[in-house]
């Protein structure tokens, strides 16, 4: 069965410090890979997406970046954090053919 | 473009009331997905159900009953006899394949679901 993995689940950062949130997946190969926002009391944001590695794009231009290394491996990283950045963070997957989305168990990201 | 319009932001009902979540969605897709999923406080989204565009048919799984309407672009999502457990954000959600070839998926605002025992 297919499993992802999303760490670390909570991380307080000072503004200006540079961030890293990895997701893995298990179980399935060749597969579309997300990066989600929540913000308080709000939806979930598409922030990146993936179709192989390496193949990166955004839908919102913001201080984050995502990389691909691997096919499985989903990185999402900043250089420098802003007040702005805090939130709940979801890596998600899909098939290649999709099309339900299959969710990690998030990081809360605090930036103090 | 895809747009999902969950207009309740937080209903309260007192345990084993039923309780309608709606859901409005728009899209220019002939083929499309629907779903559900619940974001319990631990923050983690667990999915529901899936409905593709093709298929009308209402579906019930135990307590949950989700009434798909292509005419009203409608995809409500009905709890039964609900439960302090049931108690949640619930997230209608859309999803349909892009030009550059990724499937998009489109969430609504969410509903915060509170039971009150």
């Amino acid at each position: 069965s297919q499993t992802i993995h999303q760490w670390p689940a909570t991380l307080v950062q000072p503004v200006g410090s540079p961030l890293s949130l990895e997701c893995t997946v298990e179980g399935t190969s060749n597969p579309n890979l997300y990066w989600y926002r929540q913000a308080a009391g709000r939806g979930l944001q598409l922030l990146f997406y993936s179709v192989g590695i390496g193949q990166i794009s955004s839908e919102v231009p913001q201080n984050l970046s995502a990389s691909r290394p691997q096919d499985r491996q989903f990185i999402l990283s900043s250089k420098k954090l802003l007040l702005s950045d805090s939130g709940f963070y979801l890596c998600a997957w899909t098939r290649a053919a999709g099309p339900e989305a299959f969710f990690g168990q998030g990081t809360r990201l605090t930036v103090v | 473009a895809q747009k999902v319009t969950q207009a309740q932001t937080e209903i309260s009902v007192v345990e084993k009331e039923d309780v309608t979540l709606d859901c409005v969605y728009e899209t220019r897709d002939t083929t499309y997905y629907l779903f559900w999923y619940k974001q319990p406080p631990s923050g983690e989204l667990v999915f529901l159900i899936r409905r593709n565009s093709f298929d009308e048919q209402n579906e019930i799984s135990g307590r949950y009953s989700w009434n798909f309407q292509k005419s009203t672009s409608s995809f409500n999502f009905t709890i039964t006899a609900s439960q302090v457990v049931d108690s949640a954000v619930y997230f209608c959600a859309l999803s349909g394949r892009t030009s550059g070839g990724y499937q998009k998926v489109t969430f609504g605002t969410g509903t915060k679901l509170q039971v009150i025992p």
